[in-house]
């Protein structure tokens, strides 16, 4: 079964609306998760590396205040895109590290965003 | 930084015959290498994995092979049947705690009945 559960699979939102995206690890605790965005028929870009209780490090090119994370618990993650626009629409991912080594290894399902 | 690079992009079998899929990478400290399947509309998914201290990693018709000297691994799957037909993408990291993955651009991999 899923280890990692993600909420909600597809959005459909107005333009400016700002939309969280939940990442849930069951059965295990993650202290680091990962939060990834893929175009269709393009390989996933990571975003931001999410820490339980610390700040999230982004990668380049990537805007803090645009996509604000929040790793709360050692079982949730939650990436919020803020003031949403139609260049935001995309399919996000998250994913949790399994073994706690650093090799996230499960991922979730994927949430489609599609900003009108 | 690490550079993973794949190939081919498509890849069409006859349903029995194998499929090979292959990565290099850039980056020598990396140090483990999943490979992932992803159907539409789905994450990836985690299909088998492969630590430098291995040359090779067999489970069932998957196996993966390493070449730590060229810095390049690969992916096979014998007998193929059309629910292997999917998106299939190689990674690289570190290893380390809160590492990044590297993947690859994809493999669609289609078998034809």
């Amino acid at each position: 079964g899923a280890v990692v559960s993600q909420h909600p699979s597809w959005v459909i939102c107005k333009s400016g609306t700002s939309v969280k995206i939940e990442c849930r690890s069951l059965d295990f605790q993650a202290t680091t998760m990962f939060w990834y965005r893929q175009f269709p028929k393009q390989s996933l870009m990571l975003m931001a590396t999410s820490n339980e209780g610390s700040k999230a490090t982004y990668e380049q090119g990537v805007e803090k205040d645009k996509f604000l994370i929040n790793h709360a618990s050692l079982t949730l993650s939650t990436l919020t895109v803020t003031s949403a626009h139609p260049e935001d629409s995309s399919f996000y991912i998250c994913s949790a590290d399994l073994q706690g080594d650093g090799q996230p290894q499960h991922f979730g399902d994927g949430t489609r965003l599609s900003i009108l | 930084g690490e550079n993973v690079e794949q190939h081919p992009s498509t890849l069409s079998v006859q349903e029995g015959d194998s499929a090979v899929i292959k990565c290099t990478y850039s980056d020598s400290a990396s140090n483990y290498f999943p490979w992932y399947k992803q159907e539409l509309g789905k994450g990836p998914q985690l299909i088998i994995d492969i630590r430098s201290n291995v040359g090779e990693k067999k489970d069932q018709r998957i196996a993966v092979t390493l070449n730590k000297t060229a810095k390049h691994f690969s992916l096979h799957i014998t007998e193929t049947q059309p629910e292997d037909s999917a998106v299939y993408f190689c990674a690289a990291s570190r290893g380390d705690s809160g590492n990044q993955f590297y993947f690859g651009t994809g493999t669609s991999l289609t078998v034809i009945p």
